[in-house]
């Protein structure tokens, strides 16, 4: 019940193509779902996060959509480029775990030129 | 600078040795994290800590130790139980930001077994 599945677990992606990764999470008690980027050798940061409460958020070229009916999760890349190319995670915590992260098992994302 | 430091950046373990692994933030923040991650199984949490002197095991505690005597520092020992040590090390802290508690994640210490 605790764990966030993620997928797929790697991804090419043209430059200026759309990359999209999908979580799913059993737990209806988390609500706080935030998504991190990992440069190779460097540790995760956070890139955006959203709440239950809304369906969408958006962040520059960065976009979480949010099924909380489905238990689903996804992040939107639009307008990839080479720079994104990294690992990124969705994770999920709930308040009575105090500030505990559930990460995904990451999706590895290379854009090429 | 505000950050979390990791040393070393890069750390060899004999059979039978303790290592520690050291964690400093200027954050001022309350909590702290290590977690380990391997190759296709994202992080996971091996102990944190939310207030000075008080910590909590994670989901894999075993074979690690750490101490919060301070709230800067959040030290981790990889003891000589723990039988497949080899991953990368990261500790983190957070704060409570405007939906939710933010991890902020060091760049991480990579432990290898000779």
């Amino acid at each position: 019940q605790q764990q966030v599945k993620q997928s797929p677990q790697s991804l090419i992606v043209q430059k200026g193509g759309i990359s999209i990764i999908n979580c799913a999470y059993e737990n209806t008690a988390f609500d706080y779902f935030p998504w991190y980027q990992q440069f190779p050798g460097k540790g995760p940061a956070l890139l955006i996060a959203i709440r239950p409460d809304v369906s969408e958020k958006k962040e520059g070229r960065f976009t979480i959509s949010f099924n909380k009916s489905a238990k689903q999760f996804s992040l939107h890349i639009m307008d990839s480029q080479p720079g994104d190319s990294a690992t990124y995670f969705c994770a999920a915590s709930m308040k009575t775990s105090g500030s505990r992260l559930t990460f995904g098992e990451g999706t590895q994302l290379t854009v090429n030129p | 600078d505000g950050g979390i430091t990791q040393s070393p950046k890069y750390l060899f373990r004999k059979e039978g040795q303790n290592v520690t692994l050291s964690c400093e933030q200027n954050l001022n923040h309350d909590a702290m994290y290590w977690y380990r991650q391997d190759p296709g199984q994202g992080l996971r949490l091996i102990y944190y800590s939310q207030i000075v002197n008080d910590f909590q095991k994670g989901d894999i505690a075993e074979g690690y130790s750490v101490s919060r005597e301070k709230k800067e520092s959040f030290p981790l020992t990889v003891t000589s139980a723990q039988k497949n040590p080899t991953a990368f090390y990261l500790c983190a802290s957070s704060h409570p930001s405007g939906i939710g508690e933010t991890q902020y994640f060091g760049p991480g210490t990579r432990l290898l077994v000779l």
